[in-house]
């Protein structure tokens, strides 16, 4: 079965620093999917990628997709504590009626 | 706006009595719905897939008359969740496939907390 891994599993950065979150998958991944979390409470969509080389931007958040290494990764641009949160990255199957493997997620807290 | 409403946000019930919960795609049919429970600071973990008209198929180590899951119409799954205990706290969220956007949408999740 399909396995994504993310790295780090935590983070903590200075209001205004750019970071970046990982995400490996153990098999080919057909779309990859990014969510936000705040504790206790549901999932923000941020961006689906489905493409192999695809990159898209929100804000201040560029994801980009690359399918022959498996990876993913987020990358925050000037971050602010609004973007604190948890990050998953889930695994899409080749049609919307396959189930979504989400990876363990990484937890995000930015310093004011 | 939300395209998948999930209903209640937060339930709190007594041990042994059942909970239902519902997940609604507001502007798409969905043949397909899935439900995923989260423990505090985990990730979200498949518990099954509902399938429109059919029964449910489960994963591995869920209780299938534990988690009793209804997909009557193109619109609604529920999640019956049948004689809670206490170690039934936790969160559960459901998801809807769109074949149009072959993408899924989540809902934002129910708390279910048994006393």
């Amino acid at each position: 079965s399909q396995e994504l891994e993310q790295s780090p599993q935590s983070l903590i950065v200075q209001e205004g620093k750019n970071l970046t979150i990982n995400c490996t998958s153990s098999k080919t991944l057909y779309g990859l999917y990014w969510y936000k979390q705040k504790y206790g409470e549901g999932l923000i969509f941020l961006m689906m990628l489905q493409k192999g080389g695809e990159e898209k931007s929100h804000e201040k958040i560029t994801a980009k997709l690359d399918e022959k290494k498996q990876q993913s990764s987020l990358h925050i641009t000037a971050s602010q504590p609004s973007h604190a949160g948890i990050y998953l990255c889930g695994a899409d199957g080749r049609t919307s009626y396959d189930k979504v493997i989400f990876g363990p997620g990484t937890s995000l807290s930015v310093i004011p | 706006g939300a395209v998948v409403s999930q209903h209640p946000s937060w339930v709190i019930c007594k041990s042994g009595t059942s909970v239902k919960i519902e997940c609604r795609s507001l502007d798409f049919q969905a043949t397909t719905m899935f439900w995923y429970r989260q423990f505090p600071k985990q990730s979200l973990m498949l518990m099954a897939t509902s399938n429109e008209g059919s029964k449910a198929t489960y994963e591995q180590g869920v209780e299938k008359d534990k988690f009793l899951i209804n997909h009557a119409s193109l619109t609604l799954s529920t999640l019956t969740v049948t004689s809670a205990h206490p170690e039934d706290s936790s969160f559960y969220i459901c998801s809807a496939a769109s074949v149009a956007k072959n993408i899924q949408y989540f809902g934002a999740g129910t708390r279910l907390s048994v006393l």
